[in-house]
């Protein structure tokens, strides 16, 4: 039931731009994006709640098709401060569940 | 400035031991979440409050973890007897559900 993220991991060098894409095998009604740094807690990015929503967070933002059961995160110009490891997250079944997370590094 | 209080930030304790972990949700806030981190298993959920009520706790080994919360300052997370396989970073987080969750910085627990 885990969503699945897809790349597992990518690196960039900045300014490059990537995609995160996260899919389900179940419906999803709505999709919280995460980032967490290395030795620290998640830190929240974004939420998405209805089918086809974009919303962005400095430059980075993401898209949700509900029809497709999948979110994507966009990262345009990426920084060194972007490093670390994306989560997508959803309720399914009434229960909270993390995506399998993408490794992102952002060399200089 | 809000933010999600967890303490003890470290724990070592001797298997059996009972451990407890605590956490100050943001005031106002009316969703609780306790999750356990481990580089096998990734981030998982182990227990969520809505309005103090336990909404889900099925991530939890029931037999040895208990969650609580005994009023809307305080959330608990106990194990006992601890094994070394609870090793892990135990994350608290709370949000205004459907909304964003802010995470505590975590309870690093090892089971010696």
């Amino acid at each position: 039931q885990q969503p699945v993220q897809s790349p597992q991991a990518v690196i960039l060098r900045e300014g490059e731009d990537a995609v995160i894409n996260c899919s389900s095998s179940k419906a999803l009604y709505s999709v919280h994006w995460y980032r967490q740094k290395h030795g620290e807690a998640p830190v929240f990015l974004m939420i998405l709640l209805k089918g086809g929503e974009q919303k962005g967070h400095e430059k980075i933002s993401a898209s949700f098709n509900e029809k497709k059961q999948q979110s994507s995160l966009y990262l345009t110009a990426s920084q060194l401060s972007y490093s670390g490891t994306y989560f997508c997250g959803t309720e399914i079944y009434s229960k909270y569940i993390f995506g399998t997370g993408t490794r992102l590094k952002v060399l200089a | 400035d809000a933010r999600v209080t967890q303490t003890p930030r470290h724990k070592v304790t001797e298997m059996g031991q009972e451990v407890t972990m605590r956490c100050q949700p943001i005031l106002g806030h009316n969703t609780v979440f306790w999750y356990r981190q481990t580089m096998m298993q990734g981030l998982e959920l182990l227990a969520y409050f809505r309005n103090r009520a336990p909404l889900d706790d099925s991530g939890m080994p029931k037999d040895r973890f208990s969650a609580e919360m005994p009023d809307a300052t305080l959330a608990t997370l106990k194990i006992q007897p601890s094994e070394p396989r609870d090793s892990a970073v135990y994350f608290c987080a709370s949000g205004i559900y459907p909304g964003e969750a802010f995470f505590g910085q975590g309870t690093r627990l090892t089971v010696v």
